[in-house]
């Protein structure tokens, strides 16, 4: 199917820590999203990519789309207690009339 | 404030009841969705409404029902569910049907005992 593999699963980390996460797929994209989630609510727009190539940022995190429109990460600067929650990826499937399709999510733990 | 609010926020039902779940936003946006989130599993799409039509309906069992009267507001109602639909359902809504970001409400958290 049109499968999103987000890893890591989860992460458990030191505050003022960097943190790195991806979204792979076989599939080519149009359009790569990435959300955060925190406990007891729904998930939050924080960054969106159009363009092959494209990198952008939004305060401390930084998002690409990859060249190839298969993947996509997510980078997290100088984590904080409140960056807590779960990140998911998605992405809009050209193949899949531009559905969006999730990745399973990466939980992310901060120790103060 | 998300501009997509969900009611209940929890629900707890039994297999026997009727309940309905409901979502308004307030961007002006055009296409809402239901969206079920499990835990561990990806958001699986529901529902899509694009100007009040049900444009897609991905293999949803007919316990579930959506209805939307206008652009800005969705139901799902639901009747005989199993324990297994217990899950956190999201509304989302987007400019465009199947475009660009989706903004999501709060949820609703659905136990079904």
């Amino acid at each position: 199917g049109q499968q999103l593999n987000q890893s890591p699963q989860s992460m458990f980390i030191q505050e003022g820590e960097d943190v790195s996460m991806n979204c792979t797929s076989s599939s080519i994209f149009n359009t790569w999203l990435w959300y955060k989630q925190d406990p007891g609510e729904g998930p939050v727009l924080l960054i969106a990519l159009y363009k092959a190539g494209e990198l952008t940022s939004n305060g401390r995190l930084t998002a690409q789309f990859g060249i190839t429109r298969k993947d996509s990460f997510l980078n997290i600067s100088a984590s904080i207690p409140s960056d807590v929650g779960i990140y998911f990826c998605a992405g809009q499937l050209r193949e899949y009339g531009n559905k969006l399709v999730f990745g399973a999510g990466t939980i992310l733990r901060v120790k103060s | 404030e998300t501009g997509v609010t969900q009611t209940p926020r929890h629900l707890v039902m039994g297999m026997t009841n009727k309940k309905s779940l409901k979502c308004e936003q307030h961007l002006g946006h055009n296409a809402m969705y239901w969206y079920k989130q499990s835990a561990k599993k990806p958001l699986e799409l529901m529902f899509v409404y694009n100007f009040k039509e049900q444009t897609e309906n991905n293999s949803v069992p007919s316990r579930f029902s959506p209805e939307c009267p206008n652009s800005s507001h969705l139901f799902l109602h639901l009747h005989t569910l199993q324990p297994e639909d217990s899950a956190l359902y999201l509304c989302a809504s987007s400019q465009g049907a199947l475009q660009g970001e989706a903004f999501f409400g709060q949820g609703t958290r659905l136990t079904v005992v």
